[in-house]
């Protein structure tokens, strides 16, 4: 597609329910990114992919978070037994092998996450 | 890890009026990017920057890629209401394949 698509763009769940977030890179893009954004705060690195290499799961806040990259395009964060303190945008962008840092991401619009 | 101190961290500003915003690192970066996210949206790049020196423009926007290659400017001309919304700077490392992102500056536009 022309952009990074996410979805859905808005998911509400009960505490303890598991949720999963899909992103749908810009085709041909390797590197793909999910970031976590509270409300009116900066951007939290979670995870990134990077063709075929181990992806770097630095930014993952515990073991309820985990990603999946299959076929190198589509991604899934998936959230186990979420808490309320999930509640947030999550943010997926894709850039070119060199893009990242010299032309930038593409971000989606995001999944506003609400966990009541 | 590398970390950006991004400054201010939200301004208040009359229509009208000119705008500007910076961010320090103690790391080198040899590209600096500027984006913009709207309510509701993720971020869009507006200004990359790939030169210690380098002052680049796009309309009423100019940004400048520091000297010491760890900071960065951007500045905001004539500020309209449609201005308003988070801008982040972000610094890259060739081939480190991710970026490091400002906290950002949420810009308020008064009409």
């Amino acid at each position: 597609g022309a952009g990074v698509s996410q979805s859905p763009s808005n998911k509400v769940t009960e505490k303890g329910k598991d949720v999963e977030l899909r992103c749908d890179p810009i085709s041909g893009h390797t590197a793909l990114y999910w970031y976590r954004q509270s409300l009116g705060q900066g951007l939290e690195f979670l995870i990134y992919f990077q063709g075929n290499s181990a992806p770097d799961k630095s930014g993952l806040p515990s073991d309820r978070f985990s990603a999946e990259r299959t076929g190198g395009s589509v991604s899934t964060l998936t959230i186990q037994r979420t808490q309320q303190e999930d509640s947030a945008v999550y943010l997926c962008a894709s850039s070119s092998l060199q893009g990242a840092t010299i032309y930038g991401y593409t971000f989606g619009s995001g999944t506003r996450l609400t966990v009541v | 890890g590398q970390q950006l101190n991004q400054s201010p961290q939200s301004m208040f500003i009359q229509e009208g009026e000119d705008v500007s915003m910076n961010c320090t690192s103690s790391s080198i970066f040899n590209t600096w990017l500027w984006y913009k996210q709207d309510p509701g949206e993720g971020p869009v790049l507006l200004i990359a920057l790939y030169k210690a020196g380098e002052l680049t423009s796009n309309g009423r926007l100019t940004a400048q890629f520091g000297i010491t290659r760890k900071d960065s400017f951007l500045n905001i001309s004539a500020s309209i209401p449609s201005d308003v919304g988070i801008y982040f700077c972000a610094g890259g490392v060739t081939n480190a394949g991710k970026s490091t992102f400002g906290d950002g500056t949420t810009l308020t536009v008064k009409p």
